[in-house]
């Protein structure tokens, strides 16, 4: 079983601070989505990464996908309160059932106007 | 956004009864997932299906069976259901051939007294 490990897994910061949070595991994905959760909905896919090394910048986010395929990380520089919510990892299988994800428990964010 | 509705929305019903949610998707995409959703276990998967009538288990189907006779409906049936079971459930769309992201619905609370 492939387990993705999210730190931290609560977060409290006031607005205009940096933070990151982490997505960890032993086992190598063929790729890595970020999701955002907003309360009473379902997550939203906010990017996916595929290559060992890449660094995808969505506005104020930025996601790195580790060397080896096992890890990523999300940055966000100046945390706004509409920053609010549930982040997600998710990595895709690199065996078999490529076809389904394996989801992190999730890092809780808010941000504090 | 893509086209995934769930329903119902909000369910609550007493143990021992069987209960069915519907994801409904316009998207014609291949896969879709049921997940639930619960503190500190983050999203897990329930059961999946990779076509009409094709149906696998995922992590946690004990309890729960799945059934899908036409490509833009999913149905989750509680056959009898317990207090375990009071969660939020996603269901979530995939298109194989666009890569591994999903799609989700907006989700449905159910709770069993």
């Amino acid at each position: 079983t492939q387990l993705l490990e999210q730190s931290p897994q609560f977060l409290s910061i006031q607005e205009g601070e940096n933070l990151t949070v982490y997505c960890n595991s032993s086992s190598v994905f063929s790729s890595l989505q970020w999701y955002r959760q907003e309360p009473g909905e379902g997550p939203v896919l906010l990017v996916t990464v595929v290559t060992g090394g890449e660094v995808k910048k969505l506005k104020r986010l930025t996601f790195q996908f580790g060397d080896a395929r096992k890890d990523s990380s999300l940055h966000i520089t100046a945390a706004q309160p509409g920053d609010t919510g549930l982040y997600l990892c998710a990595g895709q299988n690199s065996g078999g059932s490529n076809y389904k994800l394996t989801f992190g428990k999730g890092t809780l964010l808010t941000v504090n106007p | 956004d893509a086209g995934i509705t769930q329903s119902p929305r909000h369910k609550v019903t007493e143990t021992g009864t069987p209960v069915t949610l519907r994801c409904h998707q316009t998207e014609n995409h291949r896969y879709m997932y049921w997940y639930r959703q619960d503190p500190g276990h983050g999203l897990r998967l329930i059961h999946y299906s990779y076509g009409v009538k094709d149906t696998d288990k995922g992590e946690v189907s004990d309890g729960y069976s799945v059934s899908r006779s036409k490509t833009e409906d999913f149905l989750l049936t509680l056959e009898s259901a317990t207090s375990s079971q009071t969660s939020v459930y996603f269901c979530a769309i995939s298109d194989r051939t666009g890569g591994s992201e999903q799609y989700f619905g907006p989700g449905t609370r159910l709770t069993v007294t």
